[in-house]
């Protein structure tokens, strides 16, 4: 089945220190990539996407994504995080529907604590 | 407004009762979806509309579930006979193009709980 996994569900880490969070799709073919960030209490909102051209895209609050087609991921990464990144990330592939427009697939998200 | 709005934000109903869940898209946004997010897991499609136009219902989980938008805009979940497995947070997003390729808006959901 087409899935998008998230290998870490819960990531505890102290202020200024590195993050990175894993993603894997397996999809073939065109895929457009998204980084989704939920804070508590708040709504859903993008923090970074790829479409096409440079595999390595920035996007808010200084983070990034490295988009790697032979390994089928797009880990995100923050060198120094804050303890306001304090949040729920999710991964997504948006697919192209059959009758028409696209649907976002997402991964069981990561629940990242950073504790000052 | 300036967001995706979603009400009521928080809905308790009895198993067997009937739900309708309202999303006001913005303004303006060609595209609509709707999204179920169960306890610990990520968003999962549901349906998607271009304008008045149901596209995709490939998602729905059964034929309780109901969605419309009838004239383009506010949309509506409808879910009839509830039962226990229903209850999660149910999403609305919508974007600005007719194919629904770019930046999607969340609102912030409705918690569905059936007791």
């Amino acid at each position: 089945a087409q899935s998008v996994s998230q290998h870490n569900h819960h990531v505890i880490l102290s202020e200024a220190a590195s993050l990175e969070l894993g993603c894997n799709y397996s999809y073939g073919g065109t895929v457009n990539l998204f980084w989704y960030v939920q804070y508590p209490g708040q709504h859903l909102q993008l923090l970074l996407k790829y479409f096409s051209g440079d595999p390595l895209v920035k996007g808010i609050k200084g983070f990034e994504a490295e988009f790697i087609k032979s390994k089928f991921s797009f880990n995100l990464r923050k060198p120094s995080v804050q303890w306001s990144d304090t949040a729920e990330y999710f991964c997504a592939v948006k697919r192209r529907l059959t009758g028409g427009g696209n649907k976002l697939t997402f991964g069981t998200g990561t629940q990242l604590k950073v504790e000052l | 407004g300036a967001g995706v709005s979603q009400s009521p934000r928080y809905k308790v109903a009895k198993r067997g009762q009937d739900v309708a869940l309202r999303c006001d898209p913005i303004s303006g946004h060609v595209s609509l979806f709707w999204y179920q997010q169960a306890l610990g897991q990520g968003p999962e499609f549901l349906t998607y509309f271009q304008n008045e136009a149901q596209l995709d219902k490939s998602g729905l989980p059964s034929d309780r579930f109901f969605a419309e938008r009838p004239e383009g805009s506010v949309s509506t979940l409808k879910i009839q006979r509830t039962q226990q497995e229903d209850s999660a947070v149910y999403l609305c997003a919508s974007s600005l193009k007719r194919t629904g390729a770019d930046e999607a808006f969340f609102g912030q959901g409705t918690r569905l709980t059936v007791v």
